[in-house]
């Protein structure tokens, strides 16, 4: 089974701060997604890579940038965190284009 | 814009058959279409994918007529344990054109 591993459950960080968030898959996975979930909005794509060093935008990558060195691990940063990026965060991948993604099981990241 | 939409909520009970659609009216050529199911505090977790007619697996099957400007997931004879959020998702990544709708919340009584 397809395994993808988020660093933290939970996330408690102040306004301002620099966050990091890891997201790892041991499938050699080409593509690596990140969403934010919100109550009422579903799931909305940040940023998506399909290959390494490769980044593309989704809808909402304001405020956000990522990085991915290796092909198992993909991150999302928030420059500078503000309270309006309270949300959960989910990591997946996918083997190709019209695969399945397999996601994480998430961070709940508060800003205070 | 591959735009999904789907019933916000629907209520079952055990044992019955359920079956959620979702309408995807600008749906494009190479579009797949695959349905999650999420519990609370786990990410979404795959069902179903499918492209055209019907495809049946252990869980569920999926029906897409001709036009393919929907589709209805059907999950045969729920159980208590099938309570969640049920998402729809349209399009292939790569045109950034693949959206996740709002999901469904569908709640099996006893």
């Amino acid at each position: 089974d397809v395994k993808v591993t988020q660093s933290s459950r939970y996330l408690v960080k102040r306004t301002g701060e620099k966050v990091f968030l890891e997201c790892v898959q041991d499938m050699d996975h080409e593509n690596m997604f990140w969403y934010r979930q919100d109550p009422g909005l579903g799931l909305r794509l940040i940023y998506f890579s399909y290959d390494v060093k490769m980044k593309e935008k989704g809808d909402i990558p304001e405020g956000y940038s990522v990085s991915r060195e290796k092909k198992e691990r993909f991150s999302l940063i928030l420059e500078s965190a503000s309270t309006n990026q309270t949300s959960m965060y989910l990591c997946a991948s996918s083997l190709t284009v019209s695969q399945p993604q397999h996601f994480g099981d998430g961070t709940r990241l508060s800003i205070l | 814009l591959a735009k999904t939409t789907q019933p916000i909520s629907m209520d079952s009970y055990e044992g019955q058959e359920v079956n959620i659609t979702c309408s995807h009216n600008n749906i494009a050529t190479n579009d797949y279409i695959t349905w999650y199911q999420q519990f609370p505090s786990q990410g979404p977790r795959f069902i179903i994918q499918g492209y055209k007619t019907k495809v049946t697996n252990e869980v569920a099957s999926l029906f897409i007529p001709a036009d393919r400007k929907s589709s209805t997931l059907s999950l045969p004879r729920v159980s208590l344990s099938d309570t969640a959020v049920y998402y729809c998702l349209v399009g292939v990544y790569n045109n950034n054109d693949m959206r996740f709708g709002a999901g469904t919340r569908l709640t099996v009584k006893p």
